[in-house]
């Protein structure tokens, strides 16, 4: 069974930092793109960024208003994903889930997501 | 980045009636469209990919259709689980989603 688990969210000050940790079992961080996305309250769903499997080389893409503040990466001993948060603002306050999709389960034959439960994270001074 | 649009933003339906939801793209994702549904404090789970394929925990009430920059996706018979906010997510290039059509009881 894949389980995706977040952790790190947390109250902030705006310009500050955090990192969340999205730990996997089940599916390898290293073999599957994987995604980060939040959820402001009351709001819908906004892609943050990815970084894609190590076959496919492994580079990051991010949504414009935070490239250059967070980073996507991840460590593949521990099999978990990373997004590192710099410089902290009021509007980056939301929940934040990771996930993977487009992949083909061949026992199923379909293709399937997984998503974690999320973390919270408030920018508040 | 490719913006999608979804309408209505709100739909109001009695159970057992037909629902349904548009969703446009800004430009072609060709059929690289998805529809998620989410219920309050739960991850979104999907319903349809590549715009029209079911997953198998799917209902078959639910249908998508659509390709290039219209999409939609339908329900045949709302059935009182299916009250919900429904997202589309292209899945072209990067990933986007719509801003969301909560679906509510009438």
């Amino acid at each position: 069974e894949v389980q995706l688990v977040e952790s790190g969210g947390g109250l902030v000050k705006p310009g500050g930092s955090l990192r969340l940790s999205c730990s996997a079992s089940g599916v390898s961080v290293t073999s599957v793109w994987m995604n980060w996305v939040r959820q402001a309250p009351g709001k819908g769903l906004e892609w943050v960024g990815r970084i894609k499997s190590r076959t496919d080389g492994g580079a990051t893409d991010y949504v414009a208003h935070v490239r250059g503040r967070f980073i996507v990466s991840r460590d593949d001993s521990e099999n978990t994903l990373y997004l590192q948060m710099n410089d902290l603002k009021t509007e980056d306050t939301a929940v934040y889930y990771c996930f993977t999709d487009d992949v083909w389960d061949s026992r199923r034959g379909e293709k399937v997501d997984y998503w974690g439960r999320g973390t919270l994270v408030t920018v508040s001074s | 980045e490719i913006a999608l649009t979804q309408s209505p933003a709100t739909l109001s339906v009695s159970p057992g009636e037909r629902a349904t939801l548009s969703c446009r793209a800004s430009q072609s994702v060709i059929t690289y469209l998805a529809w998620y549904q989410q219920k309050p404090g739960q991850a979104p789970r999907l319903l349809i990919y590549d715009g029209s394929s079911r997953t198998f925990g799917t209902p078959a009430r639910f249908s998508g259709s659509g390709s290039g920059t219209d999409f939609t996706l339908t329900i045949s018979g709302v059935e009182p689980e299916d009250f919900a906010v429904y997202y589309c997510q292209q899945r072209a290039n990067r990933r986007t989603f719509g801003q969301g059509t909560r679906l509510e009881i009438k």
